[in-house]
């Protein structure tokens, strides 16, 4: 699988948009970019993925560069909840299957 | 519909002892996979499954083995606990490989 980069750590106010960037310049053709979260110790949640098109649904937002090399989550209006470690995962072709997680952005939103 | 359901929830193993930690889906997920999280650390591929009868090694599957004979079903089994399997293990599955995953709520195990 193609290698995110993700910065450690966020910080956001409530209320505002949250922009959690992902580098994966390795990305393949056939690779869908995944984001998932993890609030305190309970299974990651899947939030969006995308191939190449912008996606959003009732959580968030996917954008994706053209070059496909890099890719920002967007949480429109971020609230306490919203506090978690964000995962950044590309997935798909040959090695689908073999899904790797890597260290992830910690998100805290703050009052 | 349960989706991804693990047990037990908490385990506490003496360094020897054998456990099987079991994982259950109802989706009729073809795709299956244990992880295990450490402390401060993301989550690491032990073993995965793209359907029964087929099993493929993950990043870190030395202690663990599995087995997949349904395709509901995927135990972890350690054979010999160690202190440095003591973490967080999470069961998941998806409808292919390329389909979200679905994780369960996690085994907390501990190894003295």
């Amino acid at each position: 699988d193609a290698k995110t980069t993700q910065p450690p750590s966020m910080d956001c106010a409530e209320g505002r948009a949250a922009n959690l960037p992902c580098n994966h310049s390795t990305i393949s053709g056939n690779e869908y970019v995944y984001w998932y979260r993890q609030i305190h110790s309970q299974g990651p949640q899947y939030i969006i993925h995308g191939l190449k098109n912008n996606e959003t649904n009732e959580m968030a937002s996917l954008i994706i560069t053209e070059d496909r090399k890099s890719s920002t989550l967007i949480l429109p209006h971020a609230t306490l909840r919203d506090t978690a470690v964000y995962y950044c995962i590309v997935r798909g072709g040959e090695y689908g299957n073999k899904l790797v997680f890597g260290a992830g952005t910690i998100l805290r939103v703050k009052s | 519909n349960a989706g991804v359901t693990q047990t037990p929830k908490f385990q506490v193993l003496k360094t020897g002892q054998s456990m099987t930690l079991q994982c259950a889906q109802d989706m009729n997920h073809e795709y299956m996979s244990w992880y295990r999280q450490d402390p401060g650390m993301g989550l690491r591929l032990i073993h995965y499954s793209v359907g029964a009868g087929i099993t493929d090694q993950g990043e870190v599957p030395n202690g663990y083995n599995v087995s997949r004979s349904t395709t509901e079903d995927f135990p972890l089994r350690l054979l010999s606990a160690a202190p440095s399997q003591t973490s967080v293990y999470f069961c998941a599955s998806s409808w292919t490989g390329n389909s979200p995953l679905h994780f369960g709520n996690g085994t907390r195990l501990t190894v003295t």
